[in-house]
């Protein structure tokens, strides 16, 4: 089935504890991506990567981190997460310019 | 950069009724727009995906056009019913994915 999976879907944690979210996709897409979602503000997009080994900034990438060592996957890091970082995170993928497939979310909370 | 915009932000319908969600982009020059779902604190759903060089794409009571030149999309979706309650987003592809906020719908039975 093809699928985009992301882990953990729900993660409670502490300031300036890293953590990774991890996302995987078995659609050999090229084009990856994170958004998080706020109440109000819509989904914004984190960081992108169009191919392996490339990697850009999105709209909000301050305090965040990710890779692109393999195709299928994309983590995203929080080298020290803060309550500001507290959201509701996509994963995505597609070929490029094509259909976009969503991670069911990773409900993240830092105390 | 590219804005865009949905209208109305909420709506409330009785059930049957055909409706009409908008989407409104500044930037024409797009590879595709895409209409997704969205159920509470879950993921989003495609619901239809048009590329550029189409006019519109239809899945079952959903119907999707798209006018590159006004910058313009429409999801029509027919009958409604209680199950159609979600959120509906529409997102553009240029040179980067820009997502609208969202049109929140609530069909009542």
């Amino acid at each position: 089935e093809a699928q985009v999976t992301q882990n953990p879907r729900y993660l409670i944690t502490v300031t300036g504890k890293k953590l990774t979210v991890t996302c995987s996709q078995n659609m050999n897409h090229e084009y990856m991506s994170w958004y998080r979602q706020d109440p109000g503000l819509g989904l914004r997009q984190i960081y992108y990567s169009m191919n392996v080994e490339v990697t850009d900034k999105g709209d909000v990438p301050e305090g965040y981190k990710v890779s692109r060592k393999e195709k299928r996957n994309f983590p995203l890091i929080l080298e020290s997460p803060s309550p500001n970082q507290t959201s509701l995170y996509f994963c995505a993928s597609s070929l490029a310019g094509g259909e976009l497939f969503f991670g069911e979310g990773s409900r993240l909370t830092v105390l | 950069k590219q804005e865009v915009t949905q209208i109305p932000a909420a709506l409330s319908v009785p059930e049957g009724e055909n409706l009409v969600l908008n989407c409104s982009f500044t930037d024409s020059a797009i590879y595709n727009l895409q209409w997704f779902r969205q159920d509470p604190g879950k993921g989003l759903t495609s619901l239809l995906l048009i590329q550029s060089s189409q006019r519109e794409q239809t899945s079952g009571r959903l119907n999707a056009s798209l006018d590159k030149s006004s910058g313009r999309s429409t999801l029509y979706i027919a009958a409604s019913q209680p199950g159609d309650s979600a959120t509906y987003l529409c997102a553009v592809w240029t040179y980067a994915l820009n997502f609208g906020k969202g049109t929140s719908l609530l069909v009542t039975p």
